[in-house]
């Protein structure tokens, strides 16, 4: 079946440095790929996505390359910033619109 | 963007009784709407999707006579978790798509449960 895993966390960063939240992905077809994130006290929010091979989101300085070859979707972010402590969960999409979602990484970004 | 609401946030009841959590699109409406269930330190599970106007289609395992989903309107979809045990103590999120058939799904804050 379909699954999604992601690395385990928490992720505890200084502020500015580079971030790398790995995730790959089982699935059958050609799914889409998604991250989002949640902050404290607040819904999940679509963060990127991904829809073919080789494409690339990104937002707010995030960015994830969908790589069939190796079934990943890492998430990176290049100089993180207070603001960006969260958790953020990898999902996939391969039947319909129902998600799939990794178990999330909580991000904690220290000044 | 569009917002997703879920009331109430937190709930505790005793075992046997029942709760209901509405899930509502504030401002688009939405055709499907999706209900998921988080255990601590885990992932989001599909319960059920929830297109308007039809029956709720029930992932594997869950007991569709247990867990109630009604879809009325384009913008709002309630979960019934009918005779509630301690073991359906978790963290419940619906999320919601576009009329117009956009893929992303826009997630409400979640429910907690607790029941005694």
């Amino acid at each position: 079946g379909n699954s999604v895993t992601q690395m385990e966390g928490p992720v505890t960063l200084s502020e500015e440095a580079f971030l790398t939240i790995n995730c790959t992905y089982t699935a059958t077809g050609y799914p889409s790929l998604f991250w989002y994130v949640q902050y404290p006290g607040e819904g999940l929010q679509l963060l990127l996505k991904a829809t073919k091979a080789d494409d690339k989101g990104s937002n707010k300085g995030f960015e994830a390359t969908y790589r069939k070859e190796t079934t990943s979707f890492h998430l990176e972010k290049g100089s993180v910033q207070v603001s960006d402590s969260a958790v953020y969960f990898c999902a996939l999409s391969a039947t319909g619109y129902a998600l799939n979602f990794g178990k999330g990484t909580s991000l904690l970004v220290t000044p | 963007g569009a917002v997703v609401s879920q009331h109430p946030s937190w709930v505790i009841c005793k075992s046997g009784t029942s709760v209901k959590i509405e899930c509502r699109s504030l401002d688009f409406q939405a055709t499907t709407m999706f209900w998921y269930r988080q255990f601590p330190k885990q992932s989001l599970m599909l319960m059920a999707t929830s297109n308007e106007g039809s029956k709720a289609t029930y992932e594997q395992g869950v007991e569709k006579d247990k867990f109630l989903i009604n879809h009325a309107s384009l913008t709002l979809s309630t979960l019934t978790v009918t005779s509630a045990h301690p073991e359906d103590s978790s963290f419940y999120i619906c999320s919601a798509r576009y009329a117009g058939g956009e893929e992303t799904q826009y997630f409400g804050p979640g429910t907690r449960l607790l029941v005694l």
